[in-house]
């Protein structure tokens, strides 16, 4: 089975300072990967992902994700963090269930951006 | 239309009650899902539809039921539940079965 680890509970940034949530990932083949954020009581919002090509993949409101095949890393990166970024984020990987494709989670990073 | 909408937002249920959740989408994706998730936690895979069909389901209890009523709407029905079903209540789809899209959830309390 696939699986991706965050190893931070929480991260703690500076409003205008760079961010980075750390994702490293162990899978048999190629790795399907994805950020996901999520706001207190909402549901998962996608941020990007990898799937082939280009290392540095660039989603949603100015993140982006450096996919490192020496290191089984997919960290996220933000150059200049908004207090409005703290949330809980999520790394994913695709598996397949049965013959069924299925996202396998990691237990999330909190993010904090202290004004 | 590119959303997942879930209804309704909150629910409030005693241990006897039935009821319903229902997520739609129409971006026309074959496949979706429902997960369960508890405060700070990622999301638990319960169950899986692919065209209509149900294909996965992941050692849920009987007292929760889904149910595909056509390729856009899916309804996760609740009878019996207990305290610890108290949860967010997730509904997803994908496309292409890469990155799926999730609606906003159900908060679900259970007295």
């Amino acid at each position: 089975a696939q699986s991706v680890a965050q190893p931070e509970d929480q991260v703690n940034v500076a409003e205008g300072n760079p961010l980075t949530v750390k994702c490293t990932y162990s899978v048999s083949g190629n790795p399907y990967l994805f950020w996901y954020v999520q706001y207190p009581n909402r549901g998962l919002q996608f941020l990007l992902k990898y799937i082939t090509g280009d290392n540095l993949v660039k989603g949603s409101y100015g993140f982006e994700a450096e996919f490192n095949k020496s290191q089984t890393s997919f960290h996220l990166k933000k150059p200049s963090a908004l207090v409005s970024d703290s949330a809980l984020y999520f790394c994913a990987v695709r598996d397949l269930l049965r013959g069924y494709s299925t996202l396998t989670f990691g237990k999330g990073t909190m993010l904090l951006v202290s004004p | 239309d590119t959303e997942v909408t879930q209804t309704p937002k909150h629910l409030v249920m005693g241990m006897t009650n039935k009821k319903s959740l229902k997520c739609e989408q129409h971006m026309g994706h074959r496949a979706m899902y429902w997960y369960k998730q508890k405060a700070k936690k990622p999301p638990e895979l319960m169950f899986v539809y692919s065209y209509e069909k149900l294909s996965i389901n992941e050692s849920v209890p009987s007292r929760f039921s889904p149910e595909c009523p056509n390729s856009s709407l899916l309804n996760l029905h609740l009878h019996a539940l207990q305290p610890e079903d108290s949860a967010l209540y997730l509904c997803a789809s994908t496309r292409d079965y890469n990155e799926q899209f999730f609606g906003p959830g159900t908060r679900l309390t259970v007295l």
